[in-house]
């Protein structure tokens, strides 16, 4: 099972990025309970959105989850230096199994 | 506070090694865990869950080689790793599952498999 993100994306301080995480073989529904992890180098992942929707405690709400088309989206609005991270979704496939999307690199410049 | 510290981590010329996370802050016995792993410069990787109820789920990378469990009693999350191959070098990360995601991760601790 392959999940998909952008390899990278350039947003500019005070602009909006939508990155998004697919299946090859399904449209993402909520039924896939996408969830979206921040990570810095060096830093173990934070816990960003949860449930597709849901932000997790003490996450600004620059940051927002949703369902694109056939994707789950993760949107930051507003973006701000300290968002320049790695940024990985997560889909839970049933029977305990959960996969990594292959992450994007968010540079804010 | 939810706080979880792995241990157990190094280098190691094939064979196996024993991962720790000793967990506090929340009430261990009733949530599923999880281990996920990030190879040197490569993306995370999700590698065992173990729910409250004790079964267990593998990535396919890992089952047969990789063995997880608890101690409800020591609050301790365990992963045992036999037959340890140079692709399974990485930072591996003791996570805290609610339902269907990780809520909480741990700082990590860094396994050199060295052929």
């Amino acid at each position: 099972t392959v999940v998909t993100q952008e390899p990278s994306f350039s947003v500019s301080p005070g602009g909006t990025v939508t990155l998004t995480c697919g299946l090859s073989f399904d449209s993402v529904s909520t039924n896939y309970y996408p969830s979206w992890y921040q990570q810095t180098p060096g830093q173990a992942p934070r816990t960003l959105i949860y449930n597709t929707y849901t932000r997790s405690s003490g996450v600004p709400d620059r940051f927002s989850g949703s369902i694109v088309g056939n994707k789950a989206a993760l949107t930051i609005t507003g973006a701000q230096a300290d968002d320049e991270s790695d940024y990985y979704c997560v889909l839970y496939m049933g029977n305990g199994i959960s996969v990594f999307g292959t992450g994007t690199k968010v540079i804010v410049l | 506070e939810v706080q979880l510290l792995e241990s157990g981590g190094g280098l190691v010329t094939g064979g196996s090694l024993r991962l720790s996370c000793a967990a506090s802050g929340f009430t261990f016995s009733t949530y599923a865990m999880a281990w996920a792993r990030q190879a040197p410069g490569k993306g995370m990787e999700w590698v065992s869950t173990i729910n409250h109820y004790g079964n267990t789920y593998y990535a396919d990378f890992a089952q047969g080689r990789f063995t997880i469990s608890r101690d409800n009693s020591r609050n301790t999350l365990f992963l045992q790793m036999n037959n340890l191959r140079a692709e399974d070098t990485a930072v591996y990360y003791c996570a805290k599952r609610d339902k269907y995601f990780f809520d909480s991760w741990g700082q990590g601790t860094l396994v050199t498999v060295s052929s």
